[in-house]
Protein backbone atom coordinates (compact mmCIF):
# COMPACT_ATOMS: atom_id res chain seq x y z
CA UNK A 1 0.00 0.00 0.00
CA UNK A 2 0.83 3.31 -0.47
CA UNK A 3 1.96 5.29 2.40
CA UNK A 4 1.83 9.34 2.51
CA UNK A 5 3.06 10.40 5.96
CA UNK A 6 2.54 14.03 7.12
CA UNK A 7 5.08 14.39 10.52
CA UNK A 8 2.87 16.54 12.33
CA UNK A 9 -1.54 15.71 12.54
CA UNK A 10 -1.78 19.15 14.63
CA UNK A 11 0.61 22.11 15.17
CA UNK A 12 0.43 24.99 17.31
CA UNK A 13 2.56 28.54 15.68
CA UNK A 14 2.26 32.17 16.54
CA UNK A 15 2.11 34.81 13.64
CA UNK A 16 5.54 35.66 12.58
CA UNK A 17 7.30 31.89 12.81
CA UNK A 18 8.44 30.58 10.50
CA UNK A 19 6.94 27.03 10.04
CA UNK A 20 7.98 23.96 8.12
CA UNK A 21 5.20 21.18 7.01
CA UNK A 22 6.90 17.59 6.13
CA UNK A 23 5.50 14.45 4.25
CA UNK A 24 6.94 11.92 3.01
CA UNK A 25 6.18 8.89 0.20
CA UNK A 26 7.09 5.55 0.35
CA UNK A 27 5.66 4.43 -3.33
CA UNK A 28 9.21 6.29 -5.65
CA UNK A 29 6.04 8.41 -6.81
CA UNK A 30 7.29 11.75 -9.03
CA UNK A 31 4.70 14.06 -8.23
CA UNK A 32 3.62 15.33 -4.84
CA UNK A 33 1.28 18.17 -4.07
CA UNK A 34 0.80 20.81 -1.33
CA UNK A 35 -2.72 21.55 -0.35
CA UNK A 36 -4.96 23.81 1.63
CA UNK A 37 -8.05 22.35 3.20
CA UNK A 38 -10.74 25.04 3.95
CA UNK A 39 -14.51 24.33 5.13
CA UNK A 40 -16.94 25.55 1.83
CA UNK A 41 -13.96 25.85 -0.19
CA UNK A 42 -12.91 22.44 -0.76
CA UNK A 43 -9.19 21.60 -1.73
CA UNK A 44 -6.83 24.47 -3.24
CA UNK A 45 -3.50 23.60 -4.78
CA UNK A 46 -0.78 25.32 -2.99
CA UNK A 47 2.18 24.05 -4.56
CA UNK A 48 3.26 20.53 -6.73
CA UNK A 49 6.59 19.13 -7.66
CA UNK A 50 7.24 16.94 -10.42
CA UNK A 51 11.00 15.77 -9.94
CA UNK A 52 13.27 16.62 -7.57
CA UNK A 53 14.42 20.40 -7.10
CA UNK A 54 11.42 21.14 -9.50
CA UNK A 55 8.28 22.94 -8.33
CA UNK A 56 5.48 24.84 -9.70
CA UNK A 57 2.71 26.80 -8.23
CA UNK A 58 -0.80 26.11 -7.62
CA UNK A 59 -3.55 28.25 -7.46
CA UNK A 60 -2.70 30.31 -3.92
CA UNK A 61 0.79 29.94 -3.87
CA UNK A 62 1.16 33.25 -2.09
CA UNK A 63 2.79 33.16 1.17
CA UNK A 64 4.42 29.95 0.88
CA UNK A 65 6.94 28.13 -0.57
CA UNK A 66 8.06 24.62 -1.19
CA UNK A 67 11.93 22.22 -0.90
CA UNK A 68 12.15 18.83 -2.26
CA UNK A 69 15.65 18.09 -2.13
CA UNK A 70 14.89 13.82 -1.81
CA UNK A 71 12.50 12.08 -3.99
CA UNK A 72 10.37 10.91 -1.28
CA UNK A 73 10.17 14.35 0.97
CA UNK A 74 8.00 17.51 -0.31
CA UNK A 75 7.92 20.53 2.44
CA UNK A 76 5.60 22.80 2.70
CA UNK A 77 7.18 26.24 4.44
CA UNK A 78 5.17 29.42 5.87
CA UNK A 79 8.12 32.27 5.79
CA UNK A 80 5.96 34.04 8.39
CA UNK A 81 2.57 32.40 9.56
CA UNK A 82 -0.19 34.50 10.06
CA UNK A 83 -3.68 33.43 11.51
CA UNK A 84 -5.21 33.82 8.00
CA UNK A 85 -3.20 30.25 7.30
CA UNK A 86 -4.41 28.31 10.19
CA UNK A 87 -5.74 25.65 7.92
CA UNK A 88 -5.54 21.91 7.76
CA UNK A 89 -3.00 21.10 4.85
CA UNK A 90 -3.07 17.65 3.09
CA UNK A 91 0.14 16.30 1.25
CA UNK A 92 -0.42 13.71 -1.77
CA UNK A 93 1.70 11.99 -4.22
CA UNK A 94 1.17 10.29 -7.31
CA UNK A 95 3.14 8.51 -10.39
CA UNK A 96 4.16 9.89 -13.72
CA UNK A 97 3.09 6.21 -14.69
CA UNK A 98 0.34 6.25 -17.36
CA UNK A 99 -1.43 3.24 -16.03
CA UNK A 100 -1.44 4.97 -12.74
CA UNK A 101 -3.26 7.89 -14.31
CA UNK A 102 -3.04 10.39 -11.50
CA UNK A 103 -4.44 8.70 -8.72
CA UNK A 104 -3.53 10.74 -5.95
CA UNK A 105 -3.15 9.05 -2.60
CA UNK A 106 -3.18 11.31 0.27
CA UNK A 107 -1.72 11.68 4.01
CA UNK A 108 -3.57 12.16 7.16
CA UNK A 109 -2.88 16.12 6.93
CA UNK A 110 -1.74 18.78 9.42
CA UNK A 111 -3.86 21.17 10.99
CA UNK A 112 -2.68 24.05 11.84
CA UNK A 113 -2.97 26.62 14.01
CA UNK A 114 -1.91 30.43 13.78
CA UNK A 115 -2.30 32.35 16.75
CA UNK B 1 -9.44 24.87 -17.75
CA UNK B 2 -11.21 21.85 -16.31
CA UNK B 3 -13.90 22.13 -12.86
CA UNK B 4 -16.16 20.25 -10.88
CA UNK B 5 -19.14 21.01 -9.27
CA UNK B 6 -20.55 19.30 -6.57
CA UNK B 7 -24.28 20.65 -6.30
CA UNK B 8 -25.15 19.80 -2.44
CA UNK B 9 -23.39 21.30 0.16
CA UNK B 10 -25.14 18.78 2.76
CA UNK B 11 -27.24 15.64 2.76
CA UNK B 12 -28.74 13.80 5.18
CA UNK B 13 -30.30 10.57 4.86
CA UNK B 14 -31.33 7.70 7.27
CA UNK B 15 -29.09 4.55 7.93
CA UNK B 16 -30.51 1.65 5.29
CA UNK B 17 -31.56 4.68 3.08
CA UNK B 18 -29.93 4.93 -0.41
CA UNK B 19 -28.20 7.79 -1.45
CA UNK B 20 -26.97 9.58 -4.39
CA UNK B 21 -24.36 12.70 -4.47
CA UNK B 22 -24.33 14.21 -7.53
CA UNK B 23 -21.19 15.76 -9.48
CA UNK B 24 -20.75 17.79 -12.67
CA UNK B 25 -17.67 18.56 -14.83
CA UNK B 26 -16.31 20.29 -17.36
CA UNK B 27 -13.87 19.51 -19.35
CA UNK B 28 -12.73 19.69 -23.09
CA UNK B 29 -12.04 15.59 -23.65
CA UNK B 30 -12.84 12.34 -21.65
CA UNK B 31 -11.53 12.88 -18.61
CA UNK B 32 -10.07 11.15 -15.48
CA UNK B 33 -12.79 11.22 -12.47
CA UNK B 34 -12.28 9.97 -9.17
CA UNK B 35 -14.55 10.08 -5.70
CA UNK B 36 -12.61 10.33 -2.55
CA UNK B 37 -14.15 10.11 0.82
CA UNK B 38 -12.87 11.93 4.07
CA UNK B 39 -13.27 10.53 7.60
CA UNK B 40 -13.09 13.35 10.50
CA UNK B 41 -9.54 14.70 10.87
CA UNK B 42 -8.59 12.02 8.77
CA UNK B 43 -7.04 12.14 4.73
CA UNK B 44 -8.76 11.82 1.66
CA UNK B 45 -9.38 7.69 0.62
CA UNK B 46 -10.06 6.68 -3.09
CA UNK B 47 -13.44 5.45 -3.32
CA UNK B 48 -13.40 4.61 -7.17
CA UNK B 49 -12.48 5.56 -10.57
CA UNK B 50 -13.08 5.80 -14.54
CA UNK B 51 -10.73 6.14 -16.95
CA UNK B 52 -12.76 4.67 -19.89
CA UNK B 53 -14.58 1.79 -21.05
CA UNK B 54 -17.51 0.66 -18.99
CA UNK B 55 -19.29 3.53 -17.76
CA UNK B 56 -20.47 1.89 -14.57
CA UNK B 57 -17.59 1.79 -11.98
CA UNK B 58 -17.49 0.05 -8.33
CA UNK B 59 -15.89 1.18 -5.67
CA UNK B 60 -14.97 0.10 -2.29
CA UNK B 61 -17.58 -0.30 0.87
CA UNK B 62 -20.52 -0.86 -1.86
CA UNK B 63 -20.22 2.53 -3.56
CA UNK B 64 -20.60 3.05 -7.56
CA UNK B 65 -20.55 5.66 -9.52
CA UNK B 66 -21.61 5.98 -13.47
CA UNK B 67 -20.39 8.37 -16.14
CA UNK B 68 -22.75 10.17 -18.33
CA UNK B 69 -20.93 11.93 -21.09
CA UNK B 70 -24.32 13.67 -22.42
CA UNK B 71 -24.42 15.34 -18.98
CA UNK B 72 -21.09 15.69 -17.80
CA UNK B 73 -22.28 13.86 -15.02
CA UNK B 74 -20.30 11.52 -12.36
CA UNK B 75 -22.90 10.77 -9.47
CA UNK B 76 -21.82 8.46 -6.80
CA UNK B 77 -24.19 5.65 -5.37
CA UNK B 78 -25.39 3.42 -2.45
CA UNK B 79 -28.28 1.35 -2.30
CA UNK B 80 -27.88 0.99 1.71
CA UNK B 81 -26.33 3.87 3.32
CA UNK B 82 -24.12 2.76 6.79
CA UNK B 83 -23.82 5.52 9.93
CA UNK B 84 -19.86 4.54 9.04
CA UNK B 85 -20.51 6.20 6.07
CA UNK B 86 -20.92 9.46 7.69
CA UNK B 87 -18.19 11.55 5.79
CA UNK B 88 -17.43 14.00 3.43
CA UNK B 89 -16.90 12.95 -0.11
CA UNK B 90 -14.76 14.54 -2.91
CA UNK B 91 -15.17 14.19 -6.64
CA UNK B 92 -12.57 15.23 -8.94
CA UNK B 93 -11.50 15.17 -12.40
CA UNK B 94 -7.75 15.15 -13.99
CA UNK B 95 -6.57 15.04 -17.59
CA UNK B 96 -6.45 11.90 -19.92
CA UNK B 97 -3.21 11.74 -20.85
CA UNK B 98 -0.81 13.90 -21.22
CA UNK B 99 1.67 15.73 -18.56
CA UNK B 100 -0.54 17.36 -16.73
CA UNK B 101 -0.90 15.19 -13.03
CA UNK B 102 -3.05 17.52 -11.09
CA UNK B 103 -6.68 17.00 -10.43
CA UNK B 104 -9.52 19.77 -9.65
CA UNK B 105 -11.45 18.80 -6.90
CA UNK B 106 -15.07 19.88 -6.23
CA UNK B 107 -15.75 22.07 -2.70
CA UNK B 108 -17.35 18.43 -1.20
CA UNK B 109 -20.70 17.07 0.05
CA UNK B 110 -21.00 16.39 3.97
CA UNK B 111 -22.49 13.35 4.38
CA UNK B 112 -24.88 12.98 7.70
CA UNK B 113 -26.20 9.45 8.42
CA UNK B 114 -29.42 9.63 10.82
CA UNK B 115 -29.97 6.18 13.10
Amino acid sequence: DVKVTQSSRYLVKRTGEKVFLECVQDMDHENMFWYRQDPGLGLRLIYFSYDVKMKEKGDIPEGYSVSREKKERFSLILESASTNQTSMYLCASSSVNRLAKNIQYFGAGTRLSVL
Amino acid sequence: AQSVTQPDIHITVSEGASLELRCNYSYGATPYLFWYVQSPGQGLQLLLKYFSGDTLVQGIKGFEAEFKRSQSSFNLRKPSVHWSDAAEYFCAVGRSGGSNYKLTFGKGTLLTVNP
